[in-house]
């Protein structure tokens, strides 16, 4: 199947800084990406909706100022969590569509922030 | 808001049983997919079916699909240590893959 490259693979930040993590869709385009937060043991929560050249759309309770989404070409989505907190710890993966809403998702291998 | 929900949230069986894992969903959707997910790690695709198909069937996975009754099952055959993750469903309409809170699965050896 296709490949989605998520990076890095797990990353520690001190309080007050800010982390990106990329999404790239490697032999595909995809002209959106999702972005997921998943706490231990728990399901994945959508976050946002990345759409290439245009904004992301945010579910509900999701701060856009907080968790910066950029969609800049059909392969790479890049999520910015601002000023991380130690709340902000979590497990956070990507996904994408190759085309339309009947087809597979790929997933990232995922990042695991750790905010101290 | 999540869609999916899985039973058993937890599954504990010997290796070689067969594992049956649930899940149901609430509004229509064009395919339905289950994901496996090895401890801190992301998802791995593992079938898709679709929304006028009612059987499907990889390997050792069989997956079915009652849409009258929105529900589906994934039925993994002669299990092994390694298939020990957790799984999760899926739903797709015209929005973004809406978990549901996933099985727990442990194949003990």
């Amino acid at each position: 199947g296709a490949v989605v490259s998520q990076h890095p693979s797990r990353v520690i930040c001190k309080s007050g800084t800010s982390v990106k993590i990329e999404c790239r869709s490697l032999d595909f385009q995809a002209t959106t990406m999702f972005w997921y937060r998943q706490f231990p043991k728990q399901s994945l929560m959508l976050m946002a909706t990345s759409n290439e050249g245009s904004k992301a759309t945010y579910e509900q309770g999701v701060e856009k100022d907080k968790f910066l989404i950029n969609h800049a070409s059909l392969t790479l989505s890049t999520l910015t969590v601002t000023s991380a907190h130690p709340e902000d710890s979590s497990f956070y993966i990507c996904s994408a569509r190759e085309w339309g809403g009947n087809t597979e998702a790929f997933f990232g291998q995922g990042t695991r922030l750790t905010v101290v | 808001s999540q869609q999916g929900e899985e039973d058993p949230q937890a599954l504990s069986i010997q290796e070689g049983e067969n594992a049956t894992m649930n899940c149901s969903y609430k509004t229509s959707i064009n395919n339905l997919q289950w994901y496996r997910q090895n401890s801190g790690r992301g998802l791995v695709h593992l079938i898709l079916i679709r929304s006028n198909e009612r059987e499907k069937h990889s390997g050792r996975l069989r997956v079915t699909l009652d849409t009258s009754k929105k529900s589906s099952s994934l039925l993994i055959t002669a299990s092994r240590a390694a298939d020990t993750a957790s799984y999760f469903c899926a739903t797709s309409g015209n929005t973004p893959l809406v978990f549901g809170k996933g099985t727990r699965l442990s194949v003990i050896a």
